[in-house]
Protein backbone atom coordinates (compact mmCIF):
# COMPACT_ATOMS: atom_id res chain seq x y z
CA UNK A 1 0.00 0.00 0.00
CA UNK A 2 0.98 3.60 -1.07
CA UNK A 3 1.37 5.79 2.09
CA UNK A 4 0.77 9.25 1.29
CA UNK A 5 2.17 12.03 3.52
CA UNK A 6 1.23 15.42 3.28
CA UNK A 7 2.89 18.71 4.54
CA UNK A 8 2.52 21.07 6.31
CA UNK A 9 -0.55 20.20 8.45
CA UNK A 10 -1.66 23.84 8.51
CA UNK A 11 -0.65 26.41 6.49
CA UNK A 12 -1.39 30.01 7.57
CA UNK A 13 -1.53 32.36 4.78
CA UNK A 14 -3.29 35.75 3.68
CA UNK A 15 -5.62 36.18 0.94
CA UNK A 16 -3.57 36.89 -1.91
CA UNK A 17 -0.43 34.90 -1.19
CA UNK A 18 1.17 31.73 -2.94
CA UNK A 19 0.21 28.23 -1.15
CA UNK A 20 2.91 25.42 -1.75
CA UNK A 21 1.22 21.89 -0.43
CA UNK A 22 3.44 19.09 -0.33
CA UNK A 23 2.26 15.07 -0.76
CA UNK A 24 5.12 12.45 -0.62
CA UNK A 25 4.09 8.92 -1.71
CA UNK A 26 6.28 6.06 -0.36
CA UNK A 27 6.80 4.53 -3.47
CA UNK A 28 6.88 5.76 -6.61
CA UNK A 29 3.53 6.85 -7.96
CA UNK A 30 2.77 4.77 -11.12
CA UNK A 31 2.50 6.88 -14.27
CA UNK A 32 1.73 10.14 -11.85
CA UNK A 33 -1.51 8.81 -11.18
CA UNK A 34 -2.30 11.40 -8.31
CA UNK A 35 -5.22 13.82 -7.36
CA UNK A 36 -6.00 16.65 -5.12
CA UNK A 37 -9.09 17.35 -3.82
CA UNK A 38 -10.19 20.42 -1.45
CA UNK A 39 -12.67 20.12 1.35
CA UNK A 40 -14.79 22.55 3.15
CA UNK A 41 -16.37 22.10 6.35
CA UNK A 42 -19.48 19.90 6.06
CA UNK A 43 -18.94 19.42 2.48
CA UNK A 44 -17.79 16.42 0.01
CA UNK A 45 -14.57 16.74 -1.82
CA UNK A 46 -14.54 18.92 -5.00
CA UNK A 47 -11.61 17.12 -7.36
CA UNK A 48 -9.14 19.51 -8.40
CA UNK A 49 -6.34 17.97 -10.15
CA UNK A 50 -5.78 15.00 -11.72
CA UNK A 51 -2.65 12.98 -13.54
CA UNK A 52 -0.39 15.07 -11.29
CA UNK A 53 -1.19 18.62 -13.28
CA UNK A 54 -4.28 18.72 -15.21
CA UNK A 55 -6.60 20.65 -13.53
CA UNK A 56 -10.54 19.47 -13.59
CA UNK A 57 -13.20 21.08 -14.98
CA UNK A 58 -14.08 24.36 -14.05
CA UNK A 59 -11.31 24.84 -12.08
CA UNK A 60 -9.56 28.32 -11.89
CA UNK A 61 -6.23 28.43 -13.24
CA UNK A 62 -4.46 29.80 -10.13
CA UNK A 63 -4.93 26.10 -8.89
CA UNK A 64 -1.90 23.92 -9.93
CA UNK A 65 0.11 20.61 -9.85
CA UNK A 66 3.18 19.31 -10.34
CA UNK A 67 5.75 16.57 -9.70
CA UNK A 68 6.50 13.04 -10.19
CA UNK A 69 7.32 9.89 -8.86
CA UNK A 70 7.16 10.16 -4.62
CA UNK A 71 6.77 14.19 -4.85
CA UNK A 72 4.00 16.50 -5.60
CA UNK A 73 3.45 19.60 -5.42
CA UNK A 74 -0.17 21.84 -5.40
CA UNK A 75 -0.04 25.63 -5.99
CA UNK A 76 -2.25 27.93 -5.03
CA UNK A 77 -0.44 30.90 -7.15
CA UNK A 78 -3.02 33.96 -4.86
CA UNK A 79 -5.47 32.78 -2.60
CA UNK A 80 -8.77 33.82 -2.63
CA UNK A 81 -10.77 34.03 0.31
CA UNK A 82 -12.86 30.77 -0.42
CA UNK A 83 -9.69 28.62 -1.44
CA UNK A 84 -9.20 28.33 2.80
CA UNK A 85 -10.14 24.66 3.17
CA UNK A 86 -8.59 21.75 3.32
CA UNK A 87 -6.46 19.56 0.83
CA UNK A 88 -5.50 16.01 0.06
CA UNK A 89 -4.07 14.03 -2.08
CA UNK A 90 -5.05 10.52 -3.39
CA UNK A 91 -3.29 8.20 -5.64
CA UNK A 92 -4.60 5.72 -8.03
CA UNK A 93 -1.53 4.30 -9.48
CA UNK A 94 -1.66 0.98 -7.68
CA UNK A 95 -4.53 -0.80 -5.46
CA UNK A 96 -6.04 0.04 -2.79
CA UNK A 97 -6.36 3.76 -3.96
CA UNK A 98 -4.57 5.42 -0.79
CA UNK A 99 -5.45 9.83 0.86
CA UNK A 100 -2.87 12.13 2.54
CA UNK A 101 -3.58 12.99 5.76
CA UNK A 102 -4.43 16.59 4.35
CA UNK A 103 -3.33 19.89 4.70
CA UNK A 104 -5.15 22.43 6.46
CA UNK A 105 -4.80 26.19 4.51
CA UNK A 106 -6.03 28.80 6.75
CA UNK A 107 -6.74 32.45 7.18
CA UNK A 108 -3.36 34.26 9.04
CA UNK B 1 -26.39 17.16 -13.50
CA UNK B 2 -24.70 14.30 -11.88
CA UNK B 3 -25.82 13.61 -8.54
CA UNK B 4 -25.28 11.17 -5.94
CA UNK B 5 -27.27 10.96 -2.88
CA UNK B 6 -26.32 8.32 0.08
CA UNK B 7 -29.29 7.36 2.38
CA UNK B 8 -29.70 4.81 5.38
CA UNK B 9 -29.43 4.67 9.27
CA UNK B 10 -27.90 7.40 11.17
CA UNK B 11 -27.19 5.33 13.67
CA UNK B 12 -26.20 1.43 13.73
CA UNK B 13 -25.26 -0.85 17.39
CA UNK B 14 -22.06 -2.59 17.56
CA UNK B 15 -21.58 -5.99 16.19
CA UNK B 16 -24.82 -4.92 13.76
CA UNK B 17 -24.46 -4.34 9.85
CA UNK B 18 -24.67 -1.10 8.35
CA UNK B 19 -26.37 -0.70 5.44
CA UNK B 20 -26.18 2.40 2.49
CA UNK B 21 -27.45 2.88 -0.19
CA UNK B 22 -26.42 5.58 -2.97
CA UNK B 23 -28.81 6.83 -5.63
CA UNK B 24 -27.68 7.90 -8.51
CA UNK B 25 -29.50 10.40 -11.45
CA UNK B 26 -28.44 12.61 -13.71
CA UNK B 27 -25.82 9.38 -15.56
CA UNK B 28 -27.21 5.48 -15.49
CA UNK B 29 -25.07 3.50 -13.49
CA UNK B 30 -25.02 0.89 -16.13
CA UNK B 31 -23.40 2.66 -19.26
CA UNK B 32 -20.58 0.90 -18.21
CA UNK B 33 -18.46 4.88 -18.32
CA UNK B 34 -17.70 4.55 -15.03
CA UNK B 35 -17.23 2.82 -11.48
CA UNK B 36 -19.60 3.78 -8.61
CA UNK B 37 -17.63 3.54 -5.57
CA UNK B 38 -17.74 4.19 -1.38
CA UNK B 39 -15.43 6.38 0.86
CA UNK B 40 -15.57 7.07 4.66
CA UNK B 41 -14.13 10.09 6.74
CA UNK B 42 -14.41 9.66 10.59
CA UNK B 43 -15.25 12.85 12.45
CA UNK B 44 -11.97 15.19 11.74
CA UNK B 45 -9.95 12.64 10.26
CA UNK B 46 -8.88 11.61 6.31
CA UNK B 47 -10.44 9.90 3.88
CA UNK B 48 -10.68 6.15 3.04
CA UNK B 49 -11.51 4.33 -0.16
CA UNK B 50 -13.86 1.34 0.67
CA UNK B 51 -14.32 -0.44 -2.87
CA UNK B 52 -15.89 0.23 -6.28
CA UNK B 53 -18.56 -1.40 -8.27
CA UNK B 54 -19.06 -1.91 -11.68
CA UNK B 55 -22.03 -2.32 -13.50
CA UNK B 56 -21.48 -5.81 -14.14
CA UNK B 57 -21.40 -6.54 -10.84
CA UNK B 58 -17.73 -6.63 -10.61
CA UNK B 59 -16.33 -5.01 -7.38
CA UNK B 60 -13.00 -4.46 -5.50
CA UNK B 61 -12.30 -3.37 -1.99
CA UNK B 62 -9.44 -2.11 0.08
CA UNK B 63 -7.80 -4.75 1.81
CA UNK B 64 -8.17 -3.46 5.20
CA UNK B 65 -11.81 -3.90 5.14
CA UNK B 66 -12.53 -6.70 2.49
CA UNK B 67 -13.33 -9.16 5.19
CA UNK B 68 -16.39 -7.08 6.43
CA UNK B 69 -17.60 -5.24 3.53
CA UNK B 70 -19.85 -5.91 0.33
CA UNK B 71 -20.41 -3.24 -2.44
CA UNK B 72 -23.70 -4.85 -4.71
CA UNK B 73 -25.09 -2.39 -7.81
CA UNK B 74 -28.87 -2.66 -8.99
CA UNK B 75 -29.30 -0.83 -12.27
CA UNK B 76 -33.08 -1.19 -12.70
CA UNK B 77 -33.21 1.55 -9.66
CA UNK B 78 -30.17 3.02 -10.51
CA UNK B 79 -28.65 2.51 -7.08
CA UNK B 80 -25.84 0.76 -5.75
CA UNK B 81 -25.39 -0.19 -2.09
CA UNK B 82 -22.94 -0.48 0.62
CA UNK B 83 -22.64 -3.34 3.39
CA UNK B 84 -20.20 -3.40 6.78
CA UNK B 85 -20.20 -6.09 8.86
CA UNK B 86 -19.65 -6.42 12.60
CA UNK B 87 -19.32 -3.12 13.26
CA UNK B 88 -17.59 -1.53 16.13
CA UNK B 89 -17.15 2.25 17.11
CA UNK B 90 -14.03 2.71 15.02
CA UNK B 91 -16.73 2.57 11.62
CA UNK B 92 -18.34 5.87 12.94
CA UNK B 93 -17.68 8.23 9.56
CA UNK B 94 -19.34 10.13 7.27
CA UNK B 95 -19.72 7.88 4.62
CA UNK B 96 -19.76 9.19 0.52
CA UNK B 97 -20.94 7.42 -2.79
CA UNK B 98 -18.80 8.71 -5.11
CA UNK B 99 -18.51 8.43 -9.35
CA UNK B 100 -15.48 7.07 -10.28
CA UNK B 101 -14.24 7.19 -14.18
CA UNK B 102 -11.85 4.45 -14.71
CA UNK B 103 -12.15 3.85 -11.15
CA UNK B 104 -9.09 6.27 -10.41
CA UNK B 105 -10.34 9.76 -9.03
CA UNK B 106 -13.60 10.69 -7.87
CA UNK B 107 -15.65 13.31 -9.55
CA UNK B 108 -18.95 13.37 -8.84
CA UNK B 109 -19.65 13.06 -4.57
CA UNK B 110 -22.74 12.74 -2.34
CA UNK B 111 -22.99 15.11 0.18
CA UNK B 112 -22.42 12.28 2.54
CA UNK B 113 -24.11 10.44 5.65
CA UNK B 114 -23.03 10.24 9.69
CA UNK B 115 -22.85 6.96 10.61
CA UNK B 116 -22.38 6.30 13.99
CA UNK B 117 -22.21 3.27 16.06
CA UNK B 118 -23.03 2.85 19.28
CA UNK B 119 -22.55 0.24 21.83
Amino acid sequence: EIVLTQSPATLSLSPGERATLSCGASQSVSSNYLVWYQQKPGLAPRLLIYDASTRASGIPDRFSGSGSGTDFTLTISRLEPEDFAVYYCQQYGSSPLTFGGGTKVEIK
Amino acid sequence: QVQLQESGPGLVKSSQTLSLTCTVSGDSISSGDYYWSWIRQPPGKGLEWIGFIYSSGNAYYNPSLKSRVTVSIDTSKNQFSLKVNSVTAADTAVYYCARAPAARTFDYWGQGTLVTVSS
